[in-house]
């Protein structure tokens, strides 16, 4: 397994608040991601990046930002946070287009807005 | 844009039956397409993937999986359910020409095992 960690892996938090969570991979992964879980809706894409501060927007990334400062680390930030945020945060990492599109996951992170 | 399609958010099946879960993708190229396996309270596990070689992909815990490119399906099969195959499963796509390697999920299904 990629050593992908994720932390907080819980927060609970008020609206209006800014929340950091954090991606941190052993694996030397050229590509990170950060995807959102919801029921009935899978996993969805938020944010990704290609190389340190290459980053990219997925398919839901209004209210969220992110930045690569290391290839280790993959950061995604609510800066406000909202009720709709409420998810649990999957960071995924992979080798490139080199190799056959397999993605590793991390535990995931579960955030509570209030 | 790719799409993923899994029909049934829940099934329920008999240990010893057969499981099957259905998959269905858009995809303008050649895909890979991936079976993944959420247990409770964890992260998305690999079951298998299919990257053009062979049609027929055997994964872990019994499971394979068929590409068929008429059908644009990649539906997951076990002859025999066990209890621990409770989970949820998500059938995911990947453009293999598109920058980003970006995987995109299906719904997922949630799959209950019945004593």
């Amino acid at each position: 397994d990629a050593g992908i960690t994720q932390s907080p892996r819980h927060k609970v938090t008020e609206t209006g608040t800014p929340v950091t969570l954090r991606c941190h991979q052993t694996e030397n992964h050229r590509y990170m991601y950060w995807y959102r879980q919801d029921p009935g809706h899978g996993l969805r894409l938020i944010h990704y990046s290609y190389g340190v501060k290459d980053t990219d927007k997925g398919e839901v990334s209004d209210g969220y930002s992110v930045s690569r400062s290391k290839t280790e680390d993959f950061l995604l930030t609510l800066e406000s946070a909202t009720s709709s945020q409420t998810s649990v945060y999957f960071c995924a990492t992979g080798p490139g287009l080199a190799a056959t599109g397999e993605l590793f996951f991390g535990e995931g992170s579960r955030l509570t807005v209030l | 844009a790719q799409s993923v399609t899994q029909l049934g958010s829940h099934v329920s099946v008999s240990e010893g039956a057969l499981v099957l879960l259905r998959c269905n993708y858009s995809s303008s190229v050649p895909p890979y397409l991936f079976w993944y396996v959420q247990y409770p309270n964890q992260g998305l596990q690999l079951l298998l993937k299919y990257t053009s070689a062979a049609t027929l992909v055997k994964g872990i815990n019994g499971f394979e999986a068929e590409f068929k490119k008429s059908e644009t399906s990649f539906h997951l099969t076990k002859p025999s359910a066990h209890m621990s195959d409770a989970a949820e499963y998500f059938c995911a796509v990947s453009d293999r020409e598109a920058a980003g390697n970006k995987l995109t999920f299906g719904g997922g299904t949630r799959v209950l095992v019945k004593p």
